[in-house]
């Protein structure tokens, strides 16, 4: 249980234009999704986390205008990579939550990521 | 800072022998604890975490982690690697207040015939 997937997995698009990455919680309904990106041989770095129904909260220094982020519904969020250039080329991660009847703290289960390369 | 220590960026380990990956956080009190793995160009996976109860925790593929308060880290562990274990793994830390996951910068590890 608890699968994440991305599509798509990897996308080429020339300097200027938009893509869109898509996020699903496949098999549960998730209450919070999180943006990462990751560089090559780095950490993750969260970009951004959003809840269904309401605006996303961006880390400091990644601009929401740039990185427009949708979480339309509890199973699918959107991360748009508006006006893009060379240097947005990375890899891109989602991963999704839900709250845990115990009351156990959230545990995030990832999606596979995406590779975008912009020429 | 709230911050996730990996000490070691790699770490070669003959096939079969045992593995120790070490973690340390520095939390003002005792956060939720995540080990995760990373194949090449692929998402994480969970391997195992630890919120409170039993120090030692079982994950999967066979690893397992120890949360030992007095030395603020969280060291996993696997008995008898295999080849298909190489891959990044990256701890993470969960303070529930703030609900933002800290990553350690990752160990990377390879397996050797």
């Amino acid at each position: 249980g608890a699968v994440v997937s991305q599509h798509p997995s990897r996308v080429i698009c020339k300097s200027g234009t938009s893509v869109k990455i898509e996020c699903r919680s496949l098999d549960f309904q998730a209450t919070t999704m999180f943006w990462y990106r990751q560089f090559p041989k780095q950490s993750l770095m969260l970009m951004a986390t959003s809840n269904e129904g309401s605006k996303a909260t961006y880390e400091q220094g990644v601009e929401k205008d740039k990185f427009l982020i949708n979480h339309a519904s509890l199973t699918l969020s959107t991360l748009t990579v508006t006006s893009a250039h060379p240097e947005d080329s990375s890899f891109y991660i989602c991963s999704a939550s839900y709250n845990q009847p115990s009351g156990e703290a959230d545990t995030q289960y990832f999606g596979p990521g995406t590779r975008l390369t912009v020429l | 800072a709230q911050s996730v220590t990996q000490p070691d960026i790699h770490i070669t380990v003959s096939e079969g022998a045992s593995l120790e990956l070490r973690c340390n956080y520095s939390y003002g009190a005792t956060p939720y604890l995540f080990w995760y793995v990373q194949s090449p160009g692929q998402g994480l996976q969970l391997l195992l975490k630890y919120f409170s109860g039993d120090t030692l925790v079982q994950g999967i593929k066979g690893f397992e982690a120890e949360f030992k308060r007095s030395q603020s880290s969280f060291n996993l562990r696997k008995p008898s690697v295999h080849w298909s274990d190489a891959a990044e793994y990256f701890c993470a830390a969960l303070n529930t207040g703030f609900q933002k996951l800290v990553f350690g910068t990752g160990t990377r590890l390879l397996v050797s015939p």
